[in-house]
């Protein structure tokens, strides 16, 4: 499976665009990629996923790069309440059998007002 | 809005007593999952379910049990609490298929071994 590599920490001022990067260069061409976050003590939530194309919600825009080796999750008007750990995982297939997800260190983005 | 439960949010208890953690859901999700986190760290499996009648262990190795009779419930069980099983255990269950594949989290237990 695909590893990912992550900053520890970011910092973000309210408001402002928080912008996640995530290394993954040994992904292969049918993994996708996925965002999660996990607010202090509770469960991870799921936020976006993608191929290749960019792709857009409610919460974030996920970038992947064209060679697909790396991709950046914007939340593009940070509040207080995004202050979470943001895990970017490539080992989901999506029809796959293989329906595991490995949570790595993930980046604790802090949102300062 | 994930309907997934479990119980107890907080438990201490002491050392060598049986617990089990319980986890529900209402989705009709065939796929569950255990993980466990001590604070500040990573989420490790420890064990999960395809279905009814169904377990395997995660990749963490872990001392507990757990059993899937039911689709919508797989508790997950400590035969002997240790201060080592101290820790957050948390239940997911999986919706998978287009557009996306994606679990859904329980609020947790933390689990307090004296």
């Amino acid at each position: 499976d695909a590893k990912t590599t992550q900053p520890t920490s970011m910092d973000c001022a309210e408001g402002r665009a928080a912008n996640l990067p995530c290394n993954h260069s040994t992904i292969s061409g049918n993994e996708y990629v996925y965002w999660y976050r996990q607010i202090h003590s509770q469960g991870p939530q799921y936020i976006i996923h993608g191929l290749k194309n960019n792709e857009t919600n409610e919460m974030a825009s996920l970038i992947i790069t064209e060679d697909r080796k790396s991709s950046t999750l914007i939340l593009p008007h940070a509040t207080l309440r995004d202050t979470a750990v943001y895990y970017c995982i490539v080992d989901l297939r999506s029809g796959g059998s293989n329906y595991k997800l490995t949570f790595g260190k993930g980046t604790l983005l802090t949102v300062n007002p | 809005e994930a309907d997934i439960y479990q119980t107890p949010r907080y438990l201490v208890i002491g050392t060598g007593k049986k617990i089990t953690l319980e986890c529900s859901q209402t989705m009709g999700h065939d796929k569950m999952y255990w993980y466990q986190q001590d604070p500040g760290m990573e989420l490790h499996l420890i064990h999960y379910s395809y279905g009814v009648n169904s377990t395997e262990k995660g990749d963490l190795s872990s001392e507990s049990t757990v059993s899937r009779i039911r689709t919508e419930h797989f508790p997950l069980t400590l035969e002997s609490a240790r201060p080592s099983h101290t820790s957050q255990y948390l239940c997911a269950s999986h919706r998978a298929g287009r557009p996306r594949n994606e679990q859904f989290f329980g609020p947790g237990t933390r689990l307090t071994v004296l």
